[in-house]
């Protein structure tokens, strides 16, 4: 089935850094989705892709979709203590069903 | 707005007992998934409903049953559960069969088999 490696598996970092992570893909991708679950709670979409060389923003947060359509980045500025949480790439699965596939989350702990 | 809603929200079963998990969302989507999730594997489909009246396997179906009940409602079964499927379990919805948009998820139901 589709492959998605996610790294870092988890990183703990002091608040006010700056956050990177990364996603790729066995496959090429036509939209990249970025989720963050907070302690307890569901998924929540963060920024959607949907080009090649695409960079989008949602605040201090920015992902890029890769150029070459099977990795995307997300970064994150100034890191807070609400930052906490895992980070999900996502992307459309392989065969016709196409549903969601999810790569296996970056863990984010911020440190005072 | 509710948006997705999951309940129970916290399940302890012993082993061979039998549940069914309920999840319900009021935006008018079409379609609806169940994802569970384990550590360091991220989320993985069981089932899908496209639309109501059709229900199709995901990733790991085996030892789960669907129903999509109407467009609002869809449940998740566990006819004799095993100790592997301790999980979190997600409930999510979208608008469009398609994944281009995303889903909106549910808080989950942490289910622990014993």
């Amino acid at each position: 089935g589709q492959q998605l490696n996610q790294s870092p598996q988890s990183m703990f970092i002091q608040e006010g850094e700056d956050v990177s992570m990364n996603c790729t893909s066995s496959s090429i991708f036509n939209t990249w989705l970025w989720y963050k679950q907070d302690p307890g709670e569901g998924p929540v979409l963060l920024i959607a892709l949907y080009k090649a060389g695409e960079l989008t923003s949602n605040g201090r947060l920015t992902a890029q979709f890769g150029i070459t359509r099977k990795d995307s980045f997300l970064n994150i500025s100034a890191s807070i203590p609400s930052d906490v949480g895992i980070y999900f790439c996502a992307g459309p699965g392989s065969g016709s069903a196409r549903q969601l596939t999810f790569g296996s989350g970056t863990q984010l702990t911020v440190l005072p | 707005n509710a948006g997705v809603t999951q309940t129970p929200k916290f399940q302890v079963l012993k082993t061979g007992q039998s549940m069914t998990l309920q999840c319900a969302q009021d935006m008018n989507h079409n379609s609806m998934y169940w994802y569970r999730q384990d550590p360091g594997m991220g989320l993985r489909l069981i089932y899908y409903s496209a639309s109501e009246g059709t229900t199709d396997k995901g990733e790991v179906p085996n030892g789960y049953n669907v129903s999509r009940l109407n467009k609002r409602e869809f449940s998740l079964r566990l006819e004799s559960a095993a100790p592997s499927q301790t999980s979190v379990y997600f409930c999510a919805s979208s608008e469009s069969r398609l994944p281009n948009y995303g889903y909106t998820f549910g808080s989950g139901t942490r289910l622990t088999v014993v």
